[in-house]
């Protein structure tokens, strides 16, 4: 069974600090994954989506790499904001085909200071 | 806009009732999803459909039930044999017809027993 660990689950940073959030899996079988935020009380924002073939996706400041082999990815964070204060998880998409299921983590609830 | 509509926002239900949580989705897409999210537990899968008129249970269906009569809509009704059945309900879909596979959400439900 697959299992997506995130840690720590907070980390409290200053204004500007550039940051990595990391993610690891168990089962290295899988489809793509996936980088998303959630402010409080809403719902999910897919930020980045990295497919089993390729090892980084980028979007404006955030930069994503997957490293299937060793069941890990990493989220970039550059020049953190204090607008970049949410809750961010990982997942991972089963093998098993492009509508199946996937596993969450239990996500990192980051606060950037002023 | 296309996107994931949720309603209603909030939802209060007394024990015994049965209610049902509307998602509606006008992103074409083929596969649909209802998640649960708890404090400290992350997100876990109620049911999931890959194509209308079937669906499958997730790790958590027990005390609830769903159709997908049509692509757009996708309800889920919580029943009184739900024994903890407050929390903040998550709507999800994915167009795995495309080869970028990215899950989108709603705004989320949250319902609460009084």
């Amino acid at each position: 069974k697959q299992e997506v660990t995130q840690i720590p689950a907070a980390l409290s940073v200053p204004e500007g600090e550039n940051l990595v959030l990391n993610c690891s899996f168990t089962d290295s079988a899988i489809y793509n994954l996936q980088w998303f935020r959630q402010d409080p009380g809403k719902g999910l924002t897919s930020l980045l989506l990295i497919q089993s073939s390729q090892r980084e996706q980028t979007s404006g400041r955030l930069n994503a790499s997957l490293d299937k082999s060793s069941g890990r990815s990493t989220l970039y964070i550059a020049a953190s904001q204090p607008g970049d204060s949410a809750t961010y998880l990982c997942a991972v998409r089963a093998l098993t085909g492009a509508n199946s299921k996937l596993t969450f983590g239990k996500g990192i609830t980051l606060s950037v200071r002023p | 806009d296309g996107g994931i509509t949720q309603s209603p926002k909030y939802l209060f239900r007394k024990e015994g009732q049965n209610v049902t949580l509307s998602c509606e989705q006008n992103l074409n897409h083929d596969a649909m999803y209802w998640y649960r999210q708890d404090p400290g537990q992350g997100l876990r899968l109620i049911y999931y459909s890959q194509i209308v008129n079937d669906f499958q249970k997730g790790d958590i269906a027990e005390g609830y039930s769903v159709s997908r009569e049509k692509k757009e809509s996708f309800p889920l009704t919580v029943t009184s044999a739900q024994k903890n059945p407050t929390a903040f309900y998550l709507c999800a879909s994915t167009n795995g017809g495309s080869s970028y596979n990215e899950q989108f959400f709603g705004p989320g439900t949250r319902l609460t027993v009084l």
